[in-house]
């Protein structure tokens, strides 16, 4: 069972598309993380979002975590090509330093 | 700077072998934490080090275990090899055990046949 739930699991899109990914949990977080990961490699850390109601921006990407801690959105704004990959957001527990980690949503753009 | 390394990057495996895989943390970090990644699905948490002790565990059996060294580098092994433990093993690094950011390292892909 997965304690955080990402959705959709799979997203194929034009160039210049915009698109938000959801990820949603019933249990509070002390903070969230969004990572990418490319075939063949270790995930990528994007950004951590600590409080609840944070949004943060970077560059095209744009991250908010939920007021109540439970869920995040990832949404990208005119996408390329160099965009595609596999879009993880993890869960920090109150305990220890122990990431649960959502099944990810693959992301293609086409050009 | 260097980043989190790991050794070796492909690994075959027959049903019931041992197996060790090795990663060496980015500079200046002290917390280690392996997580297994099968095909399709987001990465599990296995153990995490700390100081050279474990000091978390997720829902693996024992023989699953590791060690963590003075220099903060880690070996995570796997005993009586199944095929079900095949998987991208991932290693990921940070400051204290609490730490906000982890950096992973690019995996081993281990195939057992």
């Amino acid at each position: 069972t997965q304690l955080l739930e990402q959705s959709p699991q799979f997203l194929s899109i034009q160039e210049g598309e915009n698109l938000t990914v959801y990820c949603n949990s019933s249990s509070v977080f002390s903070s969230l993380q969004w990572y990418r990961q490319e075939p063949g490699e270790g995930p990528v850390l994007l950004v951590t979002v600590v409080t609840g109601g944070e949004v943060k921006k970077l560059k095209r990407l744009t991250f908010q975590f939920g007021d109540a801690r439970k869920d995040s959105s990832l949404h990208i704004t005119a996408a390329q090509t160099g965009d595609t990959g596999l879009y993880l957001c993890a869960g920090r527990g109150s305990t220890l330093g122990r990431l649960y980690f959502g099944r990810g949503t693959q992301l293609t753009v086409w050009p | 700077e260097t980043g989190v390394t790991q050794s070796p990057t492909h690994l075959i495996k027959t049903r019931g072998q041992q197996v060790t895989l090795r990663c060496s943390s980015q500079s200046g970090h002290n917390t280690v934490s392996w997580y297994q990644q099968a095909l399709g699905q987001g990465p599990q948490f296995i153990f995490q080090y700390y100081r050279e002790e474990e000091n978390g565990r997720g829902n693996f059996p024992p023989r699953f275990s590791g060690l963590q060294f003075p220099n903060y580098s880690s070996e995570l092994n796997v005993n009586a090899l199944e095929l079900d433990d095949s998987a991208l093993y991932l290693c990921a690094s940070s400051l204290e055990f609490e730490g906000l950011g982890y950096t992973f390292g690019s995996g081993t892909r281990l195939t057992v046949v």
